[in-house]
């Protein structure tokens, strides 16, 4: 069975402030693709990352950096210094490659960021 | 990038009504499209895959009536909610992929926000 799990519902930092979501996944697969989606308050997806299963680098880019720890079975998201703009619900995501159809969405993170 | 785009952003529409929703996929061509719905505070869960040119795959306790999913092109699916109720009010946000056979980003729209009084 796939299954996403975002423990942290909500979340309220303070501008600058680093902030790591968390996601823990499960899944039989031995390949499969780790998504982060932003989802801002107009409602769009707005596409973050895709990681591939073989591939445990861990990824900057900007702000923003992914942990990919299979040993865990986490795929957690940082972002330092965080800005008011980063306000938004964030949903990890898992994808088998076999199903190109199906993605497993955890319940999503909403993070605050104040001013 | 590519660009998936929904039509409208949002809807009300008195109980018992249908309302219709595009998904349109911009600058490619999508054989496969996705709609997904969107409880208040709550994830996106997969309804149905839109298939060009054939019947739409509905997931498991998704009333294939009830959500009537035509793919007529390429670039456009829609998505019929057919008589309305007030628990039908949600979030509907739509994705399409440019290739069956590559692993490709599936890209979303924004959303259509349905509100049934």
């Amino acid at each position: 069975a796939q299954k996403v799990t975002q423990a942290q519902t909500e979340i309220s930092v303070v501008e600058k402030e680093d902030v790591t979501l968390d996601c823990v996944y499960e899944t039989r697969d031995t390949t499969y693709y780790l998504f982060w989606y932003k989802q801002p308050p107009s409602g769009e997806l707005v596409f973050l990352i895709r990681r591939n299963s073989f591939d445990e680098q861990n990824e900057i880019s900007g702000r923003y950096s992914w942990n990919f720890q299979k040993s865990t079975s986490s795929f957690n998201f940082t972002i330092t210094a965080s800005q008011v703009v980063d306000s938004a619900v964030y949903f990890c995501a898992l994808r088998a490659p076999y199903n190109f159809n199906k993605f497993y969405f955890g319940s999503g993170t909403k993070l605050n960021v104040k001013p | 990038g590519a660009v998936v785009s929904q039509h409208p952003s949002r809807v009300i529409c008195k109980s018992g009504t249908s309302v219709k929703i595009e998904c349109r996929s911009l600058d490619f061509q999508a054989t496969t499209m996705f709609w997904y719905r969107q409880f208040p505070k709550q994830s996106l869960m997969l309804m149905a895959t839109s298939n060009e040119g054939s019947k739409a795959t509905y997931e498991q306790g998704v009333e294939k009536d009830k959500f009537l999913i035509n793919h007529a092109s390429l670039t456009l699916s829609t998505l019929t909610v057919t008589s309305a109720h007030p628990e039908d009010s949600s979030f509907y946000i739509c994705s399409a992929r440019m290739s069956e056979y590559m692993n490709t980003e599936a890209f979303f729209g924004q959303g259509t926000r349905l509100t049934v009084v």
